[in-house]
């Protein structure tokens, strides 16, 4: 089973600040199975990316994926107070099971 | 409206059954599959399971075989997840999401189920 890592564990940032989040996975997995939610709280996580480099539909573009093989990486270039958040990213994996990272939590300074 | 609208809030006594439901609308059915996932309070997210509503096919992770349900009535759009034998442990929000490819495009609000003596 493909564990993935995601660090830091909590980023703090100014609005306006750019931040990044990594997620490292046990082995390599296909950027095609590769996805971002985004958690506010309270809610139902919301997916962000896919594909490891897709934004689905309505995300903003000041978030940006990318990565191959084991390192992926979530970008937000400009942060907004609204995204604060619980980012996971989420991997499929072989025979019909997908798995989550522990998620990184985004907390505005 | 694309949603999924899930059932509401449980409380049940450890040894008990629970089952949650989830109904699609906006869609069509059995055109996408159903993933569970769990979230415990204050932890991350669990994958429990999938299943095609096309065909009612199910994959369950490990740790919950034999614990686990899910089925669909296609009749009426609805996935359900029936958890048996309940733990303290299971006291989490359950959330049911529509697999698109390999990611999940679509969740419904959740589902607290509290399990308590």
């Amino acid at each position: 089973e493909i564990v993935l890592t995601q660090s830091p564990g909590t980023l703090s940032l100014s609005p306006g600040e750019r931040g990044t989040l990594s997620c490292r996975a046990s082995q390599s997995v296909s950027s095609s199975y590769l996805a971002w939610y985004q958690q506010k709280p309270g809610q139902a996580p919301r997916l962000l990316i896919y594909g490891a480099s897709s934004r689905a539909t309505g995300i903003p573009d000041r978030f940006s994926g990318s990565g191959s093989g084991t390192d992926f990486t979530l970008t937000i270039s400009r942060l907004e107070p609204e995204d604060l958040a619980v980012y996971y990213c989420q991997q499929y994996g072989s025979s019909l099971t997908w798995t989550f990272g522990q998620g990184t939590k985004v907390e505005i300074k | 409206q694309v949603q999924l609208v899930q059932s509401g809030a449980e409380v049940k006594k450890p040894g008990a059954s629970v089952k949650v439901s989830c109904k699609a609308s906006g869609y069509t059915f059995t055109s996408y599959a159903i993933s569970w996932v769990r979230q415990a309070p204050g932890q991350g997210l669990e994958w429990m399971g999938w299943i095609s509503a096309y065909n009612g096919n199910t994959n369950y992770v490990q740790k919950l075989q034999g614990r686990v349900t899910m089925t669909t009535d296609t009749s009426t759009s609805t996935a359900y997840m029936e958890l048996r034998s309940l733990r303290s442990d299971d006291t989490a929000v359950y959330y049911c999401a529509r697999e698109f490819g390999w990611y999940f495009d679509l969740w419904g609000r959740g589902t607290l189920v509290t399990v308590s003596s």
